[in-house]
């Protein structure tokens, strides 16, 4: 396994339109979580997945977002009617269940509308 | 809720030396998880050490350790012996429940001076 893979490394599109990214987590790893970064700051929390439940979403995840994990593997974030706000980079990690365990990231998406 | 202030935005220490990178975070919570991220330049983060707020000794990996005052809330990273590889962005960051909905302090650009 080569750890959590995210696809695209990178998006232009412009604004208004709907973007989609893909996570494949480490395969083992029930847990997956969604972050976004903007330049300069640290990653922020959007939302996570136990298998396929989506158990939390941050008050960031406006209603333009929407996270799936349909089969409990691979996971998408789609964001609709892109705003020039949306650009960052958007990080996925994945964990083992457990309170004693280590989060691997992805390389992340980085997302610029134009 | 939760916060990590990390108020050192650019560090830089001369190839060999000792650097601390410092962080403070803010809780009501007993029981809680302590970070430190690197990342590289167009890399993903990566775990550098984690410590556990219900042990007392400090946590000690190779030439990273931290300093951990929990009635401070103080959570320092000293990198011994730095090397250029060691130059990246470092996250200071905090979790109640071990790798899950982890919240990111601003961050510190370690640079090496060769």
């Amino acid at each position: 396994d080569t750890g959590v893979s995210q696809d695209p490394r990178h998006k232009i599109t412009k604004r208004g339109q709907n973007v989609t990214f893909r996570c494949d987590p480490i395969s083992e790893h029930n847990r997956l979580y969604w972050y976004r970064q903007t330049l300069g700051q640290g990653p922020e929390f959007l939302t996570y997945f136990q298998n396929e439940a989506q158990l939390e979403k941050s008050r960031l995840l406006s209603d333009r977002f929407s996270a799936e994990r349909p089969k409990g593997s691979f996971s998408t974030l789609e964001i609709q009617r892109t705003e020039q706000g949306d650009s960052a980079m958007y990080l996925c990690a994945s964990s083992e269940t457990g309170v004693n365990t280590e989060a691997f990231f992805g390389q992340g998406t980085r997302l610029t509308v134009v | 809720a939760q916060t990590v202030t990390q108020s050192q935005p650019e560090m830089s220490v001369q190839e060999a030396e000792t650097v601390t990178l410092s962080c403070t975070y803010d809780t009501s919570e007993s029981d809680y998880y302590l970070f430190w991220y690197k990342q590289p330049p167009s890399r993903q983060m990566i775990l550098v050490i984690r410590q556990e707020a219900y042990k007392q000794q400090n946590a000690t990996e190779n030439r990273f350790s931290v300093n951990f005052q929990k009635a401070a809330k103080s959570f320092s990273l000293k990198i011994s012996d730095s090397q250029l590889g060691d130059a990246a962005m470092y996250f200071c960051a905090y979790s109640h429940q071990g790798a899950q909905k982890l919240v990111f302090g601003q961050g510190t650009r370690l640079t090496i001076n060769p």
